[in-house]
């Protein structure tokens, strides 16, 4: 009964280096999304995949790219790391493309970034 | 531009007492209505969700949610708080007539809810 996996669960990178932070799910789901997580914050969208083969912006992208690798899995990556970007980030993923469909959410991934 | 409002960041209630949790929201027509939750340490999970119909919406673990559409509120409730239920609760609304994606759903800041024994 995974659902949504996310790897790893913590990780601390010094400044600078790059990051891929991984998410598969196991239900068959159209779409996914990466968020990030702030003290205060709620969460935001990173970027999203509404089906394989496509991928949108989301409200904060700047410095992360991602591959949606196939129909399961959707890597966020983080090319040069900044400690703006130290949060807790979080995988979700949906069965289609409507807005009643609602998300599943992995178990995030803490990135400390020094 | 559409915003879901938590007013209470932190709330804390006895065990056995009744809870509500507000979530205002501001858009230009009635949207999908969410409520989520996030036990320490894990991701979120679904407690209940409006679409249409009957305003008053039953959830998981005991919640439920009432849509007031003039007061644009979707607010969570529950009779009588366990202390497992110390966790942190998320309003989320989307656009209802969105015909593409889902990235447009907004969450709230989020409510940390507290239960004294």
């Amino acid at each position: 009964n995974a659902g949504v996996t996310q790897t790893p669960k913590f990780q601390v990178l010094k400044t600078g280096q790059s990051m891929t932070l991984q998410c598969a799910q196991d239900m068959n789901h159209n779409s996914m999304y990466w968020y990030r997580q702030d003290p205060g914050m709620g969460l935001r969208l990173i970027y999203y995949s509404a089906s394989e083969g496509t991928t949108d912006k989301g409200e904060v992208p700047n410095g992360y790219n991602v591959s949606r690798l196939n129909k399961r899995e959707f890597s966020l990556r983080l090319e040069s790391a900044a400690p703006s970007q130290t949060s807790v980030y979080f995988c979700a993923s949906s069965a289609g493309t409507r807005s009643n469909q609602p998300q599943h959410f992995g178990d995030g991934t803490r990135l400390s970034i020094l | 531009a559409q915003s879901v409002t938590q007013p209470d960041i932190h709330i804390t209630v006895s065990e056995g007492a009744s809870l509500e949790l507000r979530c205002n929201y501001s858009y230009g027509a009635t949207p999908y209505l969410f409520w989520y939750v996030q036990s320490p340490g894990q991701g979120l999970q679904l407690l209940l969700k409006y679409f249409s119909g009957d305003t008053l919406v039953q959830g998981i673990k005991g919640f439920e949610a009432e849509f007031k559409r003039s007061q644009s509120s979707f607010n969570l409730r529950k009779p009588s708080v366990h202390w497992s239920d110390a966790a942190e609760y998320f309003c989320a609304v989307a656009p209802m007539n969105y015909g593409g994606s889902q990235g447009n759903l907004i969450f709230g800041k989020g409510t940390k809810l507290s239960v004294k024994p």
